[in-house]
């Protein structure tokens, strides 16, 4: 069965980086697009940021364009998010999802990681 | 780019039906079919129960349906059952790569 399962978060100080993983099983990850979603404490999604199956486009959310770059390593079955110039309104659990042979929706999510930015 | 419309709450007894606004522009819902909808039970990850408007999912029950009108989408939950409290995002495609949710609507089986 298809496997999303998020790492990396935790908290940082406010201009600090981290690097979130999403490790995928259970399906074949190279054949897929990706995306992050992000949900604030006791807020609704936001959508950060997506990338092709193959790496070669890469679509961000205007509110964090140049501060977070995705990525993906096919031959691990791993997605990552880098986020650096961390503000605290970045802070939320960050869920990685599948697309669904679209890119405009998601079929299976992991559980999400917590990003706490706070000095 | 702003959030399309959703009410905040919404509310229905066991075995009545209920329907959840998604109000957006013509840059995003009514510009597009590509607005889908999610459920998301408290501490759990979003599932996807609606796409392009109407379709649903293998294993969704066919209780949940979908519909547009202009620029606002809907969707209608049958025959309510208490494992459907949860909240419910729309999203939409909104041009120039960019996707956007709506504010979420908290529904209720009373």
């Amino acid at each position: 069965q298809v496997q999303l399962v998020e790492s990396g978060g935790g908290v940082v100080q406010p201009g600090g980086s981290l690097r979130l993983s999403c490790v995928a099983s259970g399906f074949t990850f190279s054949g897929y697009g990706m995306h992050w979603v992000r949900q604030a404490p006791g807020k609704g999604l936001d959508w950060v940021a997506f990338i092709w199956y193959d790496g070669s486009k890469k679509y961000y959310a205007d509110s964090v364009k140049g501060r977070f770059t995705i990525s993906r390593d096919n031959s691990e079955n791993t997605l990552y998010l880098q986020v650096n110039s961390l503000r605290a309104e970045d802070t939320a659990v960050y869920y990685c999802a599948k697309d669904r042979g679209s890119w405009y929706y998601s079929d299976y999510w992991g559980q999400g990681t917590l990003v706490t930015v706070s000095s | 780019q702003s959030a399309p419309t959703q009410p905040p709450s919404a509310s229905g007894s066991p075995g009545q039906s209920v329907t959840i606004s998604c109000t957006g522009t013509g840059s995003d819902v009514g510009g597009y079919n590509y607005v889908s909808w999610y459920q998301q039970h408290p501490g759990k990850a979003p599932k996807l129960m609606i796409y392009e408007v109407s379709k649903r999912p293998s294993g969704v029950p066919d209780r949940f349906s979908g519909s547009k009108s202009g620029n606002t989408a809907s969707l209608t939950v049958s025959g309510l059952q208490a494992e459907d409290e949860a909240d419910y995002y729309c999203s939409s495609y909104a041009g120039s790569n960019n996707l956007v949710f709506g504010g979420g609507t908290k529904l209720t089986v009373l």
